[in-house]
This record gives structure tokens, C-alpha cells and sequence, in this order.
């Protein structure tokens, strides 16, 4: 079946780097991505929806210069956590749509120190 | 008011119980809901996918749709220790470019 595929699982950074994390879709074209947050024992708060070859949609309060998001093909979309701070400490998940599913990768925790 | 509503538990039954979880919402303009199985510090995997208003069963699970009424359940038989996890329910107008709502998550 479809599957969404996340990299890295986890990381940790030091306070004002940014870090990258990818999110591939395996055997399916996606033009369309999603990008959720989920803090613990929460639900997953939508980021933004990530577009091939156009900008991504932010959701409100989500800052895009912070959050930058790049879907340069069909299979790749990545989010950019630029200089990152203990607050954004989080577990990021994508997501993906093939047909009438939506499938979600791993998710990769992000630990800011 | 959320758009979704989701009791969030936990939930705590024995083993070979038959478990009844649900969602109500309130946009009237949802047409595909789906429940999704969450372990803990991993990504969501899709259990349930339904169309519209029905049943739909797949081995020991069981969606329900009722969108008259706006609601929506997951019933999972002989529960096993395995079925331990977050479960969440989500729902869109339309796939493709729609955003998921999800609910906020039962913790069984």
C-alpha cells in the first residue's frame, strides 16, 4: 500500500540552528502534502498544506518564515525549522492523499537544547 | 465550540470487551470520515475509511456514520492489549486538497 515516509525520526539541535526534516511519498505522486504538529497527549494541529510548485498555505498563527516548507516534486515535500528554540520542541508529521486516503508518515520528534 | 468533538478518555476496558468510541461534529459539509490509530511517539495509521452515511466493517472494527445526526463511532471487538493506542477520528469535505479536522483523540 501507499507509504509515507519521514527522515530523520528525531533530532536534536542546538537553540538558533534550523534543522530540515523530509517527508516522501513512496510509490505514489502527491501533489498535495500536509503538515501537522502534535504536542503531547494532543491532537495534531494542521501547520500548513504544502503544494508542488507553488507557495505552501499556512495555517493562522503559523509563522512561514519560521515554518519554511518546500515541495519541489511529486514525491518530496520539506518542512525547515529556521532558528529554532526550545518551544518549537515538538513531534512534526506529514501527511499525503493517494486516491481517497490519506496516509501519514513516522513523524519526527524535534528536540531543541 | 470545536468542529469536532472527541471524548478524550482514557478509556480503560478488559480484555475481549467490545469498545464504542466517537465523534460528533459540526460541519454539515464533511463527507469522508476516517479513524486513525495512534501509538505512542509514532505517526497515525489509518484503520477506518468511510463514505458518506453507512457501515463499514473490517475484521474486528467497525465505523459508523450517521450524518443526520452528525456522528460518528468506531466500535472494536474483542479487544486485545494490542489495541492500545490513541485513536483519533478526522473528516473532510473533500480529498485531494482538504485539510483533515481531526478529532482530539481518545486514549484507550
Amino acid at each position: 500500500g501507499a507509504v509515507v515516509s519521514q527522515h530523520p525520526s528525531w533530532v536534536i539541535c542546538k537553540s538558533g540552528t534550523s534543522v530540515k526534516i523530509e517527508c516522501r511519498s513512496l510509490d505514489f505522486q502527491a501533489t498535495t502534502m500536509f503538515w501537522y504538529r502534535q504536542f503531547p497527549k494532543q491532537s495534531l494541529m494542521l501547520m500548513a498544506t504544502s503544494n508542488e510548485g507553488s507557495k505552501a498555505t499556512y495555517e493562522q498563527g503559523v509563522e512561514k518564515d519560521k515554518f519554511l516548507i518546500n515541495h519541489a516534486s511529486l514525491t518530496l515535500s520539506t518542512l525547515t525549522v529556521t532558528s529554532a528554540h526550545p518551544e518549537d520542541s515538538s513531534f512534526y508529521i506529514c501527511s499525503a492523499s493517494s486516491g481517497n486516503t490519506i496516509y501519514f508518515g513516522e513523524g519526527s520528534w524535534l528536540t531543541v537544547v | 465550540q470545536k468542529e469536532v468533538e472527541q471524548d478524550p478518555g482514557p478509556l480503560s476496558v478488559p480484555e475481549g470487551a467490545i469498545v464504542s468510541l466517537n465523534c460528533t461534529y459540526s460541519n454539515s459539509a464533511f463527507q469522508y470520515f476516517m479513524w486513525y490509530r495512534q501509538y505512542s511517539r509514532k505517526g497515525p495509521e489509518l484503520l477506518m475509511y468511510t463514505y458518506s452515511s453507512g457501515n463499514k466493517e473490517d475484521g474486528r472494527f467497525t465505523a459508523q456514520v450517521d450524518k443526520s445526526s452528525k456522528y460518528i463511532s468506531l466500535f472494536i471487538r474483542d479487544s486485545q492489549p494490542s489495541d492500545s493506542a490513541t485513536y483519533l477520528c478526522a473528516m473532510t469535505p473533500n480529498f485531494g486538497n482538504e485539510k483533515l479536522t481531526f478529532g482530539t483523540g481518545t486514549r484507550l
